[in-house]
């Protein structure tokens, strides 16, 4: 089992809708990561949280520490959204940093 | 400025040629240090990961290896590649230290296609 699940695997909306990607993870983390990855495959970091909500234009993201859970929000989508999503989270193991990757959730949004 | 790079950005190689990719950052010591690969159609899979010169953990076995001769950099190596390995590999990297809320670093990536 993953130590990091993500949901949807895959997303298609309309152009406006509210978009919602669900992360959760298995142990306590030291921080929570949303990415964004073009098809290219270059992967731009899009936060970084440990708590609370973060906020950057179009997007949201979330965490909620008791429920080990994470969301990330994209209000008004349009079609440059489209992508894939991906969690990832830094563990905490032996001392040693492990960043671990969602399987990613891939979003199309049509206009 | 805390930045990663890594290269080459895409490579085509054949079947059990040796391959050798790398990763270096700057504006950072000691950091804790990341290969990642991702398969056609799949996620993230972690590889390597390194805390420190000399020292890294293996999370699958498989065909590569990993050595980080100096502090700032992370090298993944394969001594014959097999069609399997295509992939899309990322180095990636988080300060050391452990404190609440580290930031990661992506690479941009490396496209291998064995042939």
């Amino acid at each position: 089992k993953n130590e990091v699940e993500q949901s949807p695997q895959n997303l298609t909306a309309q152009e406006g809708e509210f978009i919602t990607i669900n992360c959760s993870y298995s142990v306590g983390i030291s921080a929570l990561h949303w990415l964004q990855q073009h098809p290219g495959g270059g992967i731009v970091s899009l936060f970084m949280l440990s708590s609370g909500k973060k906020k950057h234009g179009r997007l949201i993201a979330t965490i909620n520490i008791q429920e080990k859970h994470s969301s990330l929000h994209i209000t008004a989508s349009h079609p440059r959204d489209s992508a894939v999503y991906i969690c990832a989270a830094t563990f905490i193991i032996q001392g040693a940093q492990k960043l671990v990757f969602g399987q990613g959730t891939r979003l199309t949004i049509n206009p | 400025s805390q930045t990663i790079h890594q290269w080459p950005a895409t490579l085509v190689q054949p079947v059990g040629s040796p391959l050798s990719l790398e990763c270096t950052v700057e504006g950072t010591s000691n950091p804790n240090l990341y290969w990642y690969r991702q398969a056609a159609g799949r996620g993230l899979q972690l590889l390597f990961y390194s805390v420190g010169i000399g020292q890294i953990s293996s999370e699958v076995p498989q065909n590569l290896s990993a050595s980080r001769p100096q502090d700032r950099q992370f090298i993944l190596s394969s001594k014959k590649l097999l069609l399997s390995d295509s992939g899309f590999y990322l180095c990636a990297w988080v300060p050391r230290g452990g404190y609440e809320g580290a930031e990661a670093f992506f690479g941009q990536g490396t496209r291998l296609t064995v042939v």
